[in-house]
């Protein structure tokens, strides 16, 4: 069975910026879309973007694009989340969480995109921007 | 851009009692990309549902998904004391979204 594990909490100034790491283990990890989605305090789900290990091209959420970044590297079954430009409203829980089998993403015009419901979660690394 | 709104907000019920969640889009969801998940204070979210009507793996079967186009609904057959917690519809896919929550809360 599949687990994800994430990095540890952060606590960062505004202006900065955050790498959150997701490591897969028990499992296919390349196959399947990683999405990120957060969490602020008392406030429901958001999704942010997402990528496909094996095509290595993310899909981003119009809000966050280019202050996202997604990466995936599959020598290690890890995915990363890097936020920039902090403020104090990105404080959150950050998850990242893996598409269900069998749907597989596909690409078209230069994006890969996720087809599952999320089916595997990590535990969540809480971040908090404040000076 | 697709808006899912959960009703109600919150659901104030007892245990052993039928819940009835439900969701709409504002526009079809379409090949019913549409899953529900748990979630209890603390902890990640749980998929219940995808495909609008599958039960996700070790799921109770006191737990239905149903509908299509732009409305659906969660049913919890007969509620127990674990199912109080906030529950969220998703529209997966190419453009994941998800709805604002509702609130089961023990009456």
């Amino acid at each position: 069975q599949v687990q994800l594990v994430q990095s540890g909490a952060e606590v960062k100034k505004p202006g900065s910026s955050v790498k959150v790491s997701c490591k897969a283990s028990g499992g296919t990890f390349s196959s399947y879309a990683i999405s990120w989605v957060r969490q602020a305090p008392g406030q429901g789900l958001e999704w942010m973007g997402g990528i496909i290990p094996i095509f290595g091209t993310a899909n981003y959420a119009q809000k966050f694009q280019g202050r996202v970044t997604i990466t995936a590297d599959e020598s290690t079954s890890t995915a990363y989340m890097e936020l920039s430009s902090l403020r104090s409203e990105d404080t959150a829980v950050y998850y990242c969480a893996r598409d269900l089998p069998p749907k597989l993403g596909y690409c078209s015009g230069g994006s890969c995109y996720g087809a599952g419901a999320f089916d595997i979660w990590g535990q969540g690394t809480m971040v908090t921007v404040s000076s | 851009e697709i808006v899912l709104t959960q009703s109600p907000a919150t659901l104030s019920l007892s245990p052993g009692e039928r819940a009835t969640l439900s969701c709409g889009a504002s526009q079809s969801v379409s090949s019913s990309y549409l899953a529900w998940y748990q979630q209890k204070p603390g902890l990640a979210p749980r998929l219940l549902i995808y495909d609008a009507s599958s039960r996700a793996t070790g799921i109770p079967d006191r737990f239905s998904g149903s509908g299509s186009g732009t409305d659906f609904t969660l049913t919890i057959s007969r509620l127990e004391p674990e199912d109080f917690a906030v529950y969220y519809c998703q529209q997966y896919g190419s453009s994941p979204l998800f709805g604002q929550g509702t609130k089961l809360e023990i009456k």
